[in-house]
């Protein structure tokens, strides 16, 4: 089974403005990461935040993590078209492969 | 450089066949990762090698599934008696160790349809 779930399931929103997508989890971590998958294509690695850290940023992306209530939150600002896609956190779950949630697919109108 | 390749990129066969899908990973990349990924899912893990062996094949939906990396690069991942719920994308991915801080790159995939 998969360990982690994305909320919400599709968001749409339009050029420029900002995405919030949120992964909750059930087991302890080392650490989560965020992928990107365009349709039809493999997954791209976005950013990695280790259990030990709060908050992680590259470029427009924000990801925050609370180990305490198990959740994890992923900002994109000032969205683009190229943004489209469907995103996925994942955990180690303590072990060396990664478990996936359902994913939020995200549609930015331009 | 070069990423993950996979062949083929889609592959369609037959109920009760057999076949192998291929994963080429990075250069240099020792862990080696299968995934599958049903359609509005996320994918789901297979089975793990570190170097030659398979250090964690417990994501192995059965003993149809096999896979094998025997020179510690390319790795095959077999399915016998394919059954038509065993359509979907497989990913591969690699790393360059086994570490847990270590982001995986992963493979465009195989669609398999099994008619």
């Amino acid at each position: 089974s998969q360990q982690g779930e994305e909320d919400p399931q599709a968001l749409s929103i339009q050029e420029g403005e900002n995405a919030t997508m949120n992964c909750s989890y059930k087991t302890s971590i080392n650490n989560l990461q965020w992928y990107r998958q365009n349709s039809g294509r493999g997954l791209v690695h976005l950013i990695l935040i280790r259990s030990n850290e709060r908050e992680k940023h590259s470029g427009r992306l924000r990801v925050t993590l609370d180990t305490s209530k198990k959740s994890s939150s992923l900002l994109i600002t000032a969205s683009r078209a190229a943004d489209t896609a469907s995103y996925f956190c994942a955990t180690d779950g303590g072990a060396n492969n990664l478990f996936f949630g359902t994913g939020t697919r995200l549609t930015v109108i331009p | 450089g070069a990423g993950v390749s996979q062949t083929p990129s889609n592959k369609v066969t037959e109920k009760g066949k057999y076949v192998e899908l291929r994963c080429d990973p990075i250069s240099g990349h020792t862990a080696l990762y299968w995934y599958r990924q049903s359609l509005g899912q996320g994918p789901e893990f297979l089975i793990y090698f570190q170097g030659t062996g398979a250090a964690d094949d417990s994501g192995l939906p059965n003993d149809r599934f096999f896979a094998v990396r025997p020179e510690g690069s390319v790795s095959t991942l077999k399915i016998q008696r394919t059954e038509r719920g065993d359509s979907a994308v497989y990913l591969c991915a690699s790393s360059p160790t086994s570490g847990r801080y270590n982001e995986q790159f992963f493979g465009p995939g195989t669609r398999l349809t099994v008619l």
